[in-house]
Order: C-alpha cells, then structure tokens, then sequence
C-alpha cells in the first residue's frame, strides 16, 4: 500500500534548538519526495525535493530507503519556521501521497 | 503573473445539493490537480486533468466529477453533497508532466455541508 505517516501532529520546541519533523514512507516503487510547507494565511508551497538535495531556509532532508524515511531537519529554529509541514510522494501518473501534516511550533 | 485562483473562498450548501467549484490555472500550465483536504486529515487526490482529458482520479465516488476548459480551467462538481464532504478542497496547477515541484497551489475553495 501507498502510504505517508507523519506521526506527530504537533511539535513545540524553542527558538535556536533542533528540529527533526519525521516523515515515513510505504511504496514499493522508487519514491520521489516533497516536503511542503504552509504559513499562516499563506499557500501550500514546495520547500524541498529529495532529488534536488538543496537546503531551503536551512532546512534539509535525507532519503533513507533502508528505513523508509524522510525526515526534514533544521539544526536552529527560528520563530519564521512555524507552520504546518507536510510530507508528500510522488506515485505514478503523477498522484501525490500526503501525510497528515505536522504543525511546528517555534517558541520564544 | 497571476497565481492559481480559486473561486469562490467559501461555500455553504445543504446536504443533498450540488456544489460547483472553479479553478484557474497559472498561464501556460495544462495540468490542474484537485485535492480534498478534510479537518485533521492530509491532502486527499481527487483529479488530475490535463488538456481537456480526466487523467487520473482518486479513490472518490462518481459523485465527484468535474472538467477541463479549452483554456485550461477546470470544474468540481459535487452532487447529492453529504456531510463529510466538508473540506478545504485544493487546485493545482503544473505543466503537463512536471514532477510535483512544480505544482503552484490555489488557496482553496472552503465547502461546508449543513
């Protein structure tokens, strides 16, 4: 089965520390990965592709296939980085997989 | 350049009517996606069309169907609408082909069914 599990719904953690947001695949074929982001009021928009292998606003992701993860990663938080992050794959014709979305939160 | 534009922002119907929800492109995409975003839930694929073509659809019921313009906009067509399908519902829009980075997102059509 195709599937996205993002298993935190909510993570707080505070300004300047570590951020790990997971993101957990199933799918037999090769995977193309995304990481979206939404601000408040803002549109969904791309932040990252694994293939691209950039950091975007500091933010960084790594393909494991052993573990079939994506998790994204930023080593300082910054209080601009609160949103909602959503972990995609791409399947055939083109169908996006999405998780459930993670909601960051940056404290003070 | 204008962005993927949505309309209307919100839209309140009864159960058992029918809804209808429209969709432009940005200029030269040929590609638009549909996506269901229910409460606490993640982007659910309705539809992807490309040149006037359904391409694919998602684990959906018939009851959700639309269409594709000669310009490239697209319809949502909900009938005999039911409470659950209360959602942000999402449009897309690629070149035909592209991988999903180069999807641009509307801001959505808010359906609530009382």
């Amino acid at each position: 089965a195709q599937r996205v599990t993002q298993p935190e719904k909510l993570l707080s953690v505070f300004k300047g520390a570590p951020v790990e947001l997971k993101c957990n695949y199933s799918y037999s074929g090769s995977p193309e990965l995304f990481w979206y982001v939404q601000y408040s009021r803002q549109r969904l928009q791309l932040l990252l592709r694994h293939i691209s292998r950039e950091s975007i606003k500091g933010f960084t992701a790594d393909l494991n296939k052993g573990e079939t993860s994506f998790h994204l990663k930023k080593p300082f938080a910054q209080e601009e980085d609160s949103a909602m992050y959503y972990c995609a794959l791409q399947v055939i014709n083109y169908q996006l997989i999405w998780g459930a979305g993670t909601k960051l939160i940056i404290k003070p | 350049e204008a962005g993927v534009t949505q309309s209307p922002t919100h839209l309140i119907k009864t159960r058992g009517q029918q809804a209808t929800l429209r969709c432009s492109p940005i200029s030269g995409h040929t590609s638009v996606y549909w996506y269901q975003q229910a409460l606490g839930l993640g982007l659910q694929f309705l539809l992807w069309y490309d040149e006037g073509e359904e391409r694919n659809r998602g684990n959906f019921p018939p009851r959700f169907s639309g269409r594709q313009f000669p310009n490239y906009s697209s319809e949502l067509n909900v009938n005999a609408l039911e409470l659950e399908d209360s959602a942000l519902y999402l449009c897309a829009s690629s070149l035909m082909g592209q991988p999903a980075d180069g999807y641009t997102f509307g801001s959505g059509t808010r359906l609530t069914v009382v």
